[in-house]
């Protein structure tokens, strides 16, 4: 699986969009982008994934550049319950039979300030 | 139902105790995991079961010993451990195959090893 950078921290005003990018230059073509989200003391919480097209469920908005090297998590408007370490991860598309575990790099910490 | 349950939520043992944590889910996935993640670092695999078979083991010591009843269940069986594997230990679900392979985390058992 490709090998992730994220900025260590980042904070974001309160109601303001959260922008977090995603270095992974080593990504292969079937490598999905995954991110996952964990709020202090909890589980790790799936947020979105993509492959190569831009992507928006009810939680973010993924966008992947042309060249798949890099990609960035956008919360549209963060709360401060939006606050944890944000994950992304590339991670290959599961084979018949097998499974792909998710091998998580340090994150980025998101602080959203009142 | 989109919930991993794990318990307990919290477990105290001594280095001569043996427990059990356990982890439950119903979405019919096939693949399950431990994770371990000590304080303020990322999750780290431990052990991947697939279709109740262990698939991946992260060179873990045989202190820690992984069974899949059924496709529903995962349990870690704990036999004298050192204080150094106190952390909080995941457990996460996934789709064997196909297109949706999210893992779903459960909320993990924090483990204070005295």
């Amino acid at each position: 699986d490709a090998k992730t950078t994220q900025p260590p921290s980042m904070d974001c005003a309160e109601g303001r969009a959260a922008n977090l990018p995603c270095n992974h230059s080593t990504i292969s073509g079937n490598e999905y982008v995954y991110w996952y989200r964990q709020i202090h003391s909890q589980g790790p919480q799936y947020i979105i994934h993509g492959l190569k097209n831009n992507e928006t469920n009810e939680m973010a908005s993924l966008i992947i550049t042309e060249d798949r090297k890099s990609s960035t998590l956008i919360l549209p408007h963060a709360t401060l319950r939006d606050t944890a370490v944000y994950y992304c991860i590339g991670r290959r598309s599961i084979s018949s039979g097998s499974a792909r575990q998710l091998t998580f790099g340090s994150g980025t910490q998101l602080t959203v300030l009142p | 139902d989109t919930e991993v349950t794990q318990t307990p939520k919290h477990l105290v043992m001594g280095m001569t105790n043996k427990k059990s944590l356990k982890c439950e889910q119903h979405m019919g996935h096939r693949a399950m995991y431990w994770y371990k993640q000590k304080a303020k670092k990322p999750p780290e695999l431990m052990f991947v079961y697939s279709y109740e078979k262990l698939s991946i083991n992260e060179s873990v010591p045989s202190r820690f010993s992984p069974e899949c009843p059924n496709s529903s269940l995962l349990n870690l069986h704990l036999h004298a451990l050192q204080p150094e594997d106190s952390a909080l230990y995941l457990c996460a679900s996934s789709q064997g195959r196909g297109a949706r392979t999210e893992a779903f985390f459960g909320q993990g058992t924090r483990l204070t090893v005295v």
